[in-house]
């Protein structure tokens, strides 16, 4: 069955750097691009923006650009999103979420259990 | 970008039916996705495209669209369907593919 299991809570301080990973089993991981999705406390989804898995090649979207990178290790099928430079406001629960959209709709079938990045003195 | 408006909260009762909507220029183009949030939890999809639920979800989510409002129904609402919901299409902007809706909180009654 397909999986994607991300790292676990973090805590880090202002002006550290933090990297997510997100692990996927039970299908080919470079047969769908992969999401990132940020979830503020107590707020709504935010698209991060995407990564191929074929070619490596990032998207990100608007207010997440310099300090976001998203990455790949195809041998262990993981994808990992990097945060430079953090902030208090990068306080969120970060999801992957695998792409199966077609050119008319999305479609985020599979999410990761979400992790929790606290930044804080 | 283009932006997903929904209404904060609405409420049903116990075994009533519920429409949730969607607002945006982007739905006049392509449809959209539902998702489900439970507290604590990570989004599970509901609804995408037309109308197809993904394996393992009751037929009583449905999907329909209509100018630039996608509308999630819950007919038959149960008390496991209290959560948040979020709707999720394409960016007609180009800025980039993708966009959520602002989320909306059902309670069930």
């Amino acid at each position: 069955q397909v999986q994607l299991v991300q790292s676990g809570s973090e805590l880090k301080k202002p002006g550290a750097s933090v990297k997510v990973s997100c692990k996927a089993s039970g299908y080919t991981f470079t047969s769908y691009a992969m999401n990132w999705v940020r979830q503020a406390p107590g707020q709504g989804l935010e698209w991060m923006g995407w990564i191929n898995t074929n070619t490596g090649n990032p998207t990100y979207a608007q207010g997440f650009t310099g300090r976001f990178v998203f990455s790949l290790d195809t041998s262990v099928s993981t994808a990992y999103l990097q945060i430079s430079s953090l902030k208090a406001e990068d306080t969120a629960v970060y999801y992957c979420a695998r792409d199966h959209s077609s050119s008319w709709y999305p479609n985020f079938d599979y999410w990761g259990q979400g992790t929790l990045v606290t930044v804080s003195s | 970008s283009s932006e997903l408006t929904q209404d904060p909260a609405v409420s049903v009762a116990l075994g009533q039916t519920v429409r949730i909507t969607c607002q945006g220029d982007s739905l006049r183009s392509y449809y959209a996705s539902w998702y489900q949030q439970k507290p604590g939890q990570a989004p599970v999809l509901v609804i995408y495209g037309k109308n197809n639920r993904p394996s393992g979800i009751p037929d009583r989510f449905s999907g329909s669209s209509s100018g630039n409002t996608a509308s999630l129904t819950i007919t038959g609402a149960q008390a496991e369907d209290e959560a948040d919901y979020y709707c999720n299409s394409r960016d007609s902007s180009g800025n980039h593919p993708y966009v959520f809706g602002t989320g909306t909180k059902v309670t069930v009654l």
